[in-house]
């Protein structure tokens, strides 16, 4: 059961370039969520999607875009990156809402602006 | 300002001794608190989760009390073993929060020596 897989796992932009993170779920989860998680902070939202075909923003969305192709599938876009988000990225799902139901995490992606 | 505080920031223990972590949060009102492992490179996985009426919860060696009196929780883990060595995230959720609103904390780094 591989649960919540993010693709690539590794990468290296140079400032102004544009790259999406995607995530999969194999769990049926309705809820899926995009963090990153910085030295010395605590995670913190991007956007999240409460179904297929809705998306909201979180805690700090900008920069960022994404898209909910699927029940499955959640993919985090940055159309011109900037070093202010080097950073690991999570995705995330969830059976229920994050608030109150079990978060599952994938295995992050690292990601460096230079 | 809804925070979560984690203390201390890093332990070092010998296996097979017990430790005690720390949570304090300002969160009020909330629906559930959590606590996460998340080792070097991964990641976080699920430990517990309490409901706000839950005094404690137990997964194994790992233990989470919870007092909403005081606004404090604490995770003790008994006869550590190397594997334990990751960082340990409190996480709050508010009650009425939008989807994904969770205050994660900065995490407690421990290591276990042999």
């Amino acid at each position: 059961n591989a649960g919540v897989t993010q693709t690539p796992k590794f990468q290296v932009l140079k400032t102004g370039q544009s790259m999406t993170l995607q995530c999969a779920q194999d769990m049926n989860h309705n809820s899926m969520y995009w963090y990153r998680q910085d030295p010395g902070m605590g995670l913190r939202l991007i956007y999240y999607s409460a179904s297929e075909g809705t998306t909201d923003k979180g805690e700090v969305p900008n920069g960022y875009n994404v898209s909910r192709l699927n029940k499955r599938e959640f993919s985090l876009r940055l159309e011109s990156a900037a070093p202010s988000q080097t950073s690991v990225y999570f995705c995330a799902s969830s059976g229920l809402a994050a608030n109150t139901g079990e978060l599952f995490f994938g295995e992050g992606s690292r990601l460096t602006v230079l | 300002k809804n925070q979560v505080e984690q203390s201390p920031q890093s332990l070092i223990i010998l296996e097979g001794k017990n430790c005690t972590l720390q949570c304090n949060y300002t969160v009020s009102p909330f629906s559930n608190l959590r606590w996460y492992k998340q080792d070097t490179g991964r990641g976080p996985v699920s430990l517990t989760i309490m409901t706000f009426s839950e005094n404690t919860k137990s997964n194994g060696r790992y233990t989470a009390t919870l007092d909403a009196d005081t606004k404090q929780s604490s995770l003790h883990i008994t006869a550590s073993q190397l594997s334990d060595s990751a960082s340990y995230i409190c996480v709050v959720s508010p009650t009425g929060g939008s989807q994904g609103n969770l205050i994660f904390g900065k995490g407690t780094k421990l290591s276990v020596k042999p």
